[in-house]
């Protein structure tokens, strides 16, 4: 057990919908990082944040959104959803984060279908 | 650009025998690198990570990796296969221009028979 968090652990909806995954890191990391698993796609890095501020971003579709809350939680909002979005989606976490070095513990994940 | 190629999209050993699986790199500075492990239907799990100290690095449940510059490569060794190993493994470079995020390689597949 990594000590992140992330729920639902499964979530079936309809192309169009609205859905929001949640995550919360291991006590005591300030850092938040959201990954999608795809089959065709691979493990790709979407966005993190650094104690509620946003701090990189890499191949989020402008359709996906996330903020970190004071309490350190992350949420990742995916809107107008399409088929292809279906994915494994990942939480991380690490102390500080923009440190290379530091390790990524990562949540169970959120498995997504988009019907 | 920081990138992580794994040579192998499946690798299939015996029980008890070595595995090899085997990741080159391309980076333009001393990256941070780290094995990580996937089983069916569970997260990603931390096997190792090399941070430019030693350069065999050790990791959990009898793993280890080679960090070799001159070939530009991090390959993951066991000596001997268990059951137990079967999943699928990522080879990681971390990035240190873009927060330190996480770029994946796209996997090998471990497959273990009796």
């Amino acid at each position: 057990d990594s000590g992140v968090t992330q729920t639902p652990k499964h979530l079936i909806t309809a192309t169009g919908q609205r859905v929001t995954l949640r995550c919360s890191p291991r006590s005591g990391d300030l850092s938040v990082y959201w990954y999608q698993q795809s089959l065709d796609q691979g493990l790709q890095f979407l966005i993190q944040y650094y104690n509620g501020e946003e701090r990189a971003k890499g191949n989020i579709l402008e359709r996906f959104s996330a903020q970190q809350f004071p309490d350190l939680h992350s949420e990742l909002n995916l809107s107008s959803l399409e088929l292809g979005d279906s994915a494994l989606y990942f939480c991380a976490s690490s102390v500080r984060g923009g440190y290379s070095r530091e390790t990524q513990y990562f949540g169970p994940g959120t498995r997504l279908l988009v019907l | 650009a920081q990138s992580v190629t794994q040579l192998d999209s499946h690798v299939s050993v015996s029980e008890g025998t070595p595995v090899l699986l085997r990741c080159n790199y391309s980076s333009s500075y001393s990256p941070s690198l780290f094995w990580y492990v996937q089983h069916p239907n569970k997260g990603l799990q931390l096997l190792l990570k090399y941070t430019s100290a030693a350069t065999l690095v050790k990791g959990i449940n009898g793993f280890e990796a080679e960090f070799k510059k001159s070939e530009t490569s991090f390959h993951l060794t066991k000596p001997s296969a268990h059951m137990s190993d079967a999943a699928e493994y990522f080879c990681v470079v971390s990035d240190n221009n873009q927060g330190g995020k996480l770029i994946f390689g796209q996997g090998t597949e471990l497959s273990v028979k009796p």
